[in-house]
């Protein structure tokens, strides 16, 4: 069943800037990842974060984890046009599936 | 790192025929796969889990009957759509887990490209 909610639903910036979204879940989790998505394509891995850490980071990617408040966030810095994509979140509540929120649309304009 | 693969990537066919998608894992060995469909500007829902040498494990509300899963080897598992309709137009994606590539439950799991079918 699906548990993420991701806000916004939608986000266009300009290059070189940064984008921020956001995800909420409902039950314990093991950890959450971050996925990314081009147009009609399969899914990418971006990163994982377990539940007893708080924030992560992969080269221009930065993520957190609240446990307490059930969120986390993802942080794109200096925005690329090849950054264009969906983002989703997804939860591992330790029965080894994944459970994927709603997904938030990134467009960088040039 | 590891690579699902999915074949065919796009299928067309006309209601009331059979589908049959397949996902392998190609260089592990997949104790574990599972299928997602995706409907257009949606989210992925799982449909089930593809055990390999037992019967798949079902979401609710997946019909296992119209969605026949078959995990025959360590590195194949196959979706078969039956009688498939308009409505099971969709895009269906894979993903496999690799038991051996690191501690906890889903850590390691590598997705395939996906599959559109199209049900005219």
């Amino acid at each position: 069943s699906q548990q993420g909610e991701e806000d916004p639903q939608a986000l266009s910036i300009q290059e070189g800037e940064n984008a921020t979204m956001n995800c909420s879940y409902k039950t314990s989790i093991n950890n959450l990842q971050w996925y990314r998505q081009n147009s009609g394509r399969g899914l990418v891995h971006l990163i994982l974060i377990r539940s007893n850490e708080r924030e992560k980071h992969s080269g221009r990617l930065r993520v957190t984890l609240d446990t307490s408040k059930k969120s986390s966030s993802l942080l794109i810095t200096a925005s690329r046009a090849a950054d264009t994509a969906s983002y989703f979140c997804a939860t591992d509540a330790y029965d080894y599936k994944l459970s994927f929120g709603a997904g938030t649309t990134v467009t960088v304009r040039a | 790192g590891a690579v699902v693969s999915q074949h065919p990537s796009r299928v067309i066919c006309k209601s009331g025929t059979s589908v049959k998608i397949e996902c392998r894992s190609l260089d592990f060995q997949a104790t574990t796969m599972f299928w997602y469909r995706q409907f257009p500007k949606k989210s992925l829902m799982l449909m089930a889990t593809s055990n390999e040498g037992s019967k798949a494990t079902y979401e609710q509300g997946v019909e296992k009957d119209k969605f026949l899963i078959n995990h025959a080897s360590l590195t194949l598992s196959t979706l078969t759509v039956t009688s498939a309709h308009p409505e099971d137009s969709s895009f269906y994606i894979c993903s496999a887990r690799d038991p051996l590539a690191g501690e906890g439950s889903t850590d390691t799991q590598y997705f395939g490209p996906g599959t559109r079918l199209t049900v005219l």
